[in-house]
């Protein structure tokens, strides 16, 4: 069956080291999109792709990167984790030209 | 930016009826949708809506919209102790492919 995983499903981290959450889905989807959950924020999106090649910052983008090499995969940078990006990341993607967008099973990130 | 609003928590006991509401202040929203996220776990989606419908039904989860007022509600008829959950409403617009979700209604079932 087709799936959207990501890895690690937890991280405990120290301010100023850089940091890569792995994001992969089987779908074949054009779209990619990485969120952060906060108490009382709900989803924020932080960068999303169109495409192999193609990266646009979100909402919430500062201090974090992407980059689109392949169909299946979108790794998100912590350049130099701050302890404000502590937090819950998930991954999602859809179809090109449809707005369903299915989620992976998230990473709890801790950064001390 | 556009902006969706949603109470923190309801309550509820088994067998009654649920309604958690949202507002959204984008005019030219095409999709609303409803999420969940059972604790530990990604998002999963609901139901949606397209904008020029009122009411959407599948089986216990009734979806109304109010464009007027820009307001969206799910009525889960029934609730059972496994509907707990956090619920989130999104919206998308035009040919935009990005959601704005709401900040999630933490709906919990007391038996």
């Amino acid at each position: 069956d087709a799936e959207i995983t990501q890895s690690p499903r937890h991280k405990i981290t120290e301010t100023g080291r850089q940091v890569t959450l792995a994001c992969h889905q089987t779908w074949n989807h054009n779209n990619m999109f990485w969120y952060r959950q906060d108490l009382g924020h709900g989803l924020r999106l932080i960068h999303y792709s169109y495409g192999v090649q193609d990266t646009n910052k979100g909402e919430v983008s500062d201090g974090y990167s992407v980059s689109r090499s392949n169909t299946e995969d979108l790794p998100l940078t912590l350049e130099s984790a701050a302890s404000s990006q502590t937090s819950v990341y998930f991954c999602a993607s859809s179809e090109a030209g449809v707005h369903e967008q299915f989620f992976g099973p998230g990473t709890r990130l801790t950064v001390l | 930016g556009e902006d969706v609003e949603q109470s923190l928590f309801l309550s509820v006991r088994e067998g009654d009826s649920s309604v958690i509401n949202c507002t959204y202040t984008d005019s030219s929203s095409t999709y609303l949708y409803w999420y969940k996220q059972e604790p530990g776990a990604g998002l999963q989606l609901l139901t949606y809506i397209f904008s020029n419908m009122d009411m959407k039904q599948d089986q216990r989860l009734t979806v109304l919209l109010n464009k007027k007022d820009k307001h969206l509600s799910l009525r889960i008829a029934d609730t059972q102790t496994g509907d707990s959950a956090i619920y989130f409403c999104a919206e998308t617009s035009g040919s935009a492919r990005q959601l704005t979700f709401g900040s999630g209604t933490q709906l919990t079932v007391l038996p």
